[in-house]
């Protein structure tokens, strides 16, 4: 498998536009989870899906922030507008359930998406 | 919320050195995980280990779940070993508590 994968890797844009990150989970994984990292707050979760529905989004910073999981192989996680203080490396990880016969509880996280809106 | 600390914040090792990392919490977890963010900063599973001992090559890690703490070791550090070592905990649902991180760099 290729593990998490996140697009893009980097991206770079100006305040006020709208920025679309992607995620793309191990097949089977059930659970999706979206992160933060800054050097100011650490790892933080955002928000994180079971079989494609919203199950927490108390991590969500504000309005701006949105996150759609429309199949169970794709994800997207929008900032509109951005702003300079959502400058952060945002992770994507997924996790499986008992039942799927996977390593069941450990989260596995994609390479990230280093953002930098100016 | 759960409250997780780890210890030291920050390591320098002599390539070969061997060292000891820790992650206390403050509640009872069903799962626990200790990640290395390598400099390019991806997170790399090292272990899951809600309890117990599990080693893997020079690394293991205990977990002491009824007092609270876990314990990585690395056994003669590499200059490949430097990054942050990130110990995650959850206590209920699904989601991970992050620790501050432990900051290694491991010099030739």
């Amino acid at each position: 498998d290729a593990g998490v994968i996140q697009s893009p890797r980097h991206e770079v844009t100006e305040m006020g536009q709208e920025v679309t990150l992607r995620c793309k989970p191990i097949s089977g994984h059930d659970y999706l989870f979206w992160y933060r990292q800054t050097m100011m707050r650490g790892l933080e979760l955002l928000i994180y899906f079971n079989n494609n529905v919203p199950i927490d989004d108390s991590g969500m910073p504000e309005d701006r922030f949105s996150a759609k999981m429309p199949n169970a192989s794709f994800s997207t996680l929008k900032i509109q507008p951005s702003e300079p203080r959502d400058s952060a490396v945002y992770f994507c990880a997924t996790q499986a359930t008992a039942l799927a016969g996977f390593s069941y509880n450990e989260q596995f996280f994609g390479p990230g998406t280093r953002l930098t809106v100016l | 919320g759960i409250q997780v600390e780890q210890s030291p914040p920050d390591l320098i090792l002599q390539e070969g050195a061997n060292s000891t990392l820790r992650c206390n919490f403050s509640d009872s977890v069903n799962n626990l995980q200790w990640f290395h963010q390598n400099p390019w900063g991806q997170l790399i599973n090292l272990f899951y280990i809600p309890s117990g001992t599990k080693q893997n090559g020079r690394l293991s890690a205990t977990t002491v779940a009824t007092e609270r703490y876990s314990l990585l070791y690395i056994s003669s550090s590499q200059t490949t070993d430097s990054g942050v070592y990130f110990c995650a905990v959850r206590e209920a649902g699904n989601m991970l508590t992050f620790g501050g991180g432990t900051r290694l760099m491991v010099k030739p």
